[in-house]
């Protein structure tokens, strides 16, 4: 069964660096997103995607953060300067698109800045 | 403020029992509905999603909507304990360009052998 991947499992990083969080959304899915979750608190949207293009993000979502898709496989979500509070679980998803919205998780990247 | 509120739990049902579990949201324009597992460190998986009013069953799992009570709700019937986790509420609001879920903060069920 086809399924999201993410890389890496765990990234840990000094504050202030970039980092940069990969997924690979299941072949025939044309909407990717990203979510995070800080430990024990509830799952957060961050940012939808398609066509090569945002399409919604949420507060949290600044100037710090960009998405791309830099090859036909790969979702990228980068933070430019990371913080303490950046601290979290990562999930990348992927729906058929949006009338099919049911969205599918990755396993999700833990982000550990110190 | 889009909002979806579930009871924090834990909730505790032997095992062979129904776990009834609730969820309330705040848009009336939301269209999409969502129920997800999940287990500690590990990502959502998707256990059932809703569109229309009443009821939708899957195996032991059956998903109730209620759109003028604001009210989602699933049962678990016949309780294991591998059903033994984090039960999430999603929704998807609608209105252009919406297209991120909004999620509760999750019901921790705990099936008793």
């Amino acid at each position: 069964e086809p399924e999201v991947t993410q890389t890496p499992s765990h990234q840990v990083t000094q504050m202030g660096q970039e980092v940069i969080l990969r997924c690979v959304p299941i072949s025939n899915h044309l909407y990717f997103y990203w979510y995070r979750q800080i430990l024990g608190q509830k799952v957060e949207f961050l940012v939808s995607f398609y066509n090569n293009e945002i399409s919604e993000k949420s507060e949290i979502f600044d100037d710090q953060f960009s998405v791309e898709r830099p090859d036909g496989s790969n979702f990228t979500l980068k933070i430019r300067s990371t913080k303490l509070e950046d601290s979290a679980m990562y999930f990348c998803a992927s729906s058929v698109d949006r009338v099919v919205d049911t969205q599918y998780f990755g396993p999700g990247t833990r982000l550990t800045v110190l | 403020q889009k909002e979806v509120e579930q009871n924090s739990g834990p909730l505790s049902v032997p095992e062979g029992a129904i776990a009834s579990l609730n969820c309330t949201y705040s848009d009336r324009g939301s269209q999409s509905f969502f129920w997800y597992r999940q287990y500690s460190g590990k990502s959502p998986e998707l256990i059932m999603f809703i569109y229309s009013n009443g009821d939708k069953e899957d195996g032991r799992f059956t998903a109730q909507l209620n759109k003028a009570s604001q009210y989602v709700s699933l049962l678990i019937r016949d309780s294991q304990p591998s059903d033994s986790a984090t039960y999430l509420c999603a929704v998807r609001y609608s209105g252009g360009g919406a297209d991120g879920l909004t999620f509760g903060k999750g019901t921790h069920l705990i099936i008793q052998p």
